[in-house]
């Protein structure tokens, strides 16, 4: 079945530091990707998404490629601020009929410091 | 507007007893997801409803969980005879179909069985 690799945690950066976390998926068809961050005590938001191959997400200035020849979707952060730190979750939908239900990674944490 | 709200925000039972969940979706939202999250884990899919009908509940463990959504709209996920096991983050999460993927994530309830 669909399944989402992600790169183990914790990471710890220093303020301004650049930021990858590796994802990668195995997936029948053409899944949409998501990345999605957990604020410490905050529930699940979206951070960026993309639902074809070769698509960039971005927001917040993080961003992520759809790559379908090396069925990834790094995560990437030029400069990386304290406010920053949460865990990561890498995610996939299948676009095949209206159930869009999410296949999770296992989340990779990030601490970042002043 | 108003988010996901989930209620309530945490429950503490001893194993045997029978727990609900509640969650209220976005205004308008047809689809509904459940999912469980243990601890440093990803989110793992337990149901979908697509307005009043569970159209895919292959994610729900075993025959104790059972989750409803009568009006299309408030969704209760029940547990009977609770189990250790079942100590976990439940997520719910709601979306339009029509635009697009994206799903917006409640703060969860956080059961914990004794």
């Amino acid at each position: 079945g669909d399944s989402v690799t992600q790169m183990e945690g914790p990471v710890t950066l220093s303020e301004e530091a650049f930021l990858t976390i590796n994802c990668t998926y195995t997936a029948t068809g053409y899944p949409s990707l998501f990345w999605y961050v957990q604020y410490p005590g905050e529930g699940l938001q979206l951070l960026l998404k993309a639902t074809k191959a070769d698509d960039k997400g971005s927001n917040k200035g993080f961003e992520a490629t759809y790559r379908k020849e090396t069925t990834s979707f790094h995560l990437e952060k030029g400069s990386v601020q304290v406010s920053d730190s949460a865990v990561y979750f890498c995610a996939l939908s299948d676009k095949a009929g209206n159930n869009r239900k999410l296949i999770w990674g296992l989340g990779t944490s990030l601490a970042v410091n002043p | 507007g108003a988010g996901v709200s989930q209620t309530p925000s945490n429950k503490v039972t001893e194993k045997g007893k029978y727990v609900e969940l509640r969650c209220d979706p976005i205004s308008g939202h047809t689809a509904l997801y459940w999912y469980r999250q243990s601890l440093g884990q990803g989110p793992e899919f337990l149901i979908y409803f697509q307005g009043t009908g569970a159209a895919d509940d292959s994610g729900l463990p075993n025959d104790r969980f059972f989750a409803v959504r009568p009006e299309g709209s408030v969704s209760t996920l029940k547990i009977q005879r609770t189990e250790r096991g079942d100590s976990a983050v439940y997520l719910c999460a709601s979306s339009l179909i029509m635009q697009g993927d994206e799903q917006f994530f409640g703060p969860g309830t956080r059961l914990t069985v004794l």
